[in-house]
Order: structure tokens, then sequence, then C-alpha cells
């Protein structure tokens, strides 16, 4: 069975500073990989995702993903962050074939960001 | 971009009943819909696969007589929580998929009910 780690529960970064949420997962076969924001109040929202192809993703809100398959990663980052950006965030396992949209989900990180 | 709601936002119901959310894609149709809970500072969960003209297909674990499922239309699936119980408290989110394959399609989550069983 699938499973996916996010090793940080808090992270707390100064407005303009560069961020990096980290997310490994355990997966038999290429991963579908995902990461959601959650803001209070309002429903997950998909950063960016990796099915295939280049293994550099870009999001929105100027996230940017690697998926590295040799350490079973895929890392959000972003250069500089808003303070817009506090909120949790959620790294996803999608599963293969036609079951791609049952996702597993990571523990989160909350992300708190100092003026 | 896509939209899905969930009504209710949140909900209080004394245990033994039932309660009923609802789960609508707004402005499209989606042949897949998907339940999750999520317990307090947890991570989501998925509960079941609601298909629209079929039965729901659940996780292990879940129980589908308690955790009832009925996708009816295109745009519009249910969850009803059956003989609430305090544990049933936690926050239930759905999502659709607007179809295109797995490499075009987009999973959208609603914003979650909360439920709270007295």
């Amino acid at each position: 069975a699938q499973s996916v780690t996010q090793p940080d529960i808090h992270i707390t970064v100064s407005e303009g500073a560069s961020l990096e949420l980290r997310c490994n997962y355990s997966y038999g076969a290429t991963p579908y990989l995902f990461w959601y924001v959650q803001s209070p109040g309002q429903g997950l929202q998909l950063l960016l995702k990796y099915f295939s192809g280049d293994t550099l993703v870009q999001g929105i809100k100027g996230f940017e993903a690697e998926f590295k398959r040799s350490q079973s990663s895929f890392n959000l980052r972003k250069p500089s962050v808003h303070w817009s950006d506090a909120a949790e965030y959620f790294c996803a396992v999608g599963r293969g074939g036609t079951s791609y949209g049952k996702l597993t989900f990571g523990q989160g990180t909350i992300l708190t960001v100092h003026p | 971009g896509a939209v899905v709601s969930q009504h209710p936002s949140w909900v209080i119901c004394k245990s033994g009943t039932s309660v009923k959310i609802e789960c609508r894609s707004l402005d499209f149709q989606a042949t897949t819909m998907f339940w999750y809970r999520q317990f307090p500072k947890q991570s989501l969960m998925l509960m079941a696969t609601s298909n629209e003209g079929s039965k729901a297909t659940y996780e292990q674990g879940v129980e589908k007589d308690k955790f009832l499922i009925n996708h009816a239309s295109l745009t519009l699936s249910t969850l009803t929580v059956t003989s609430a119980h305090p544990e049933d408290s936690s926050f239930y989110i759905c999502s659709a998929i607007l179809a295109g394959g797995p490499s075009t399609d987009t999973q959208y989550f609603g914003p979650g009910t909360r439920l709270t069983v007295l």
C-alpha cells in the first residue's frame, strides 16, 4: 500500500525567505504526486502535480516541486514566501491506473509566515 | 476554475440520529466523486469512491452501512451518516474529478462539512 510522509508538522519562515516542504512517498510503481494547500474555510487547492515527464514541476502561486525517484521524494519549494502563503500543505500520492483519483495524503505541514 | 460545494458547512446532531451531507459540482459534471474524512490535526483519509449510477466503493475499514453514499446525478453525491455517534464527529470533505484522463484532469475539493455529534 502506498504511504506519504511529511516529516515537518510545523514550519515557520520569515516573509521573503525561501521555503522547502518535504514529502516522501512509498509506492510500488511510478507515482502520481500532488501538492495541495488548505486554508481555513476553503477547500483544498491544487498547487501542482506530477504524472510523468520533466521531474521539475511548476505550479501556481510561484511554487515548484521536484520529483526524485531515487529518494522517493517530492519536495515543494518557493523562492520567496509571502504572508498569504500561511496555510496547511498536503502532499498526496494517487494510485495507479484507473484509480489515480484515490489519494493518500501525508499528515500535512502547517506553514507560519512571520512579517 | 471548477467549484465543488458542500452543504451544510457545519452540523450538530444528537447521538443516534442520521445526517446527510451534500456534495455538488457547480459548473461541471463529475462521474466520480470521493469522500474523505479528516480528524483534527490529522490528514485526510479516503472513505469511499462515488460513481454516478452505481454503488459506491468503500475503503477497507469503512462501514458501508454507516456511511451511505448516493451519487444520483452527475453533479450531486450525498453522504449520510446513519445512527451517528460522538466518534463520527469529524470533518468530511468531498471531491470531484473533472474528467479528462489521468494526465490532464484535476480533482477539485469541497470546503468540507464539520459534523459534531453530541
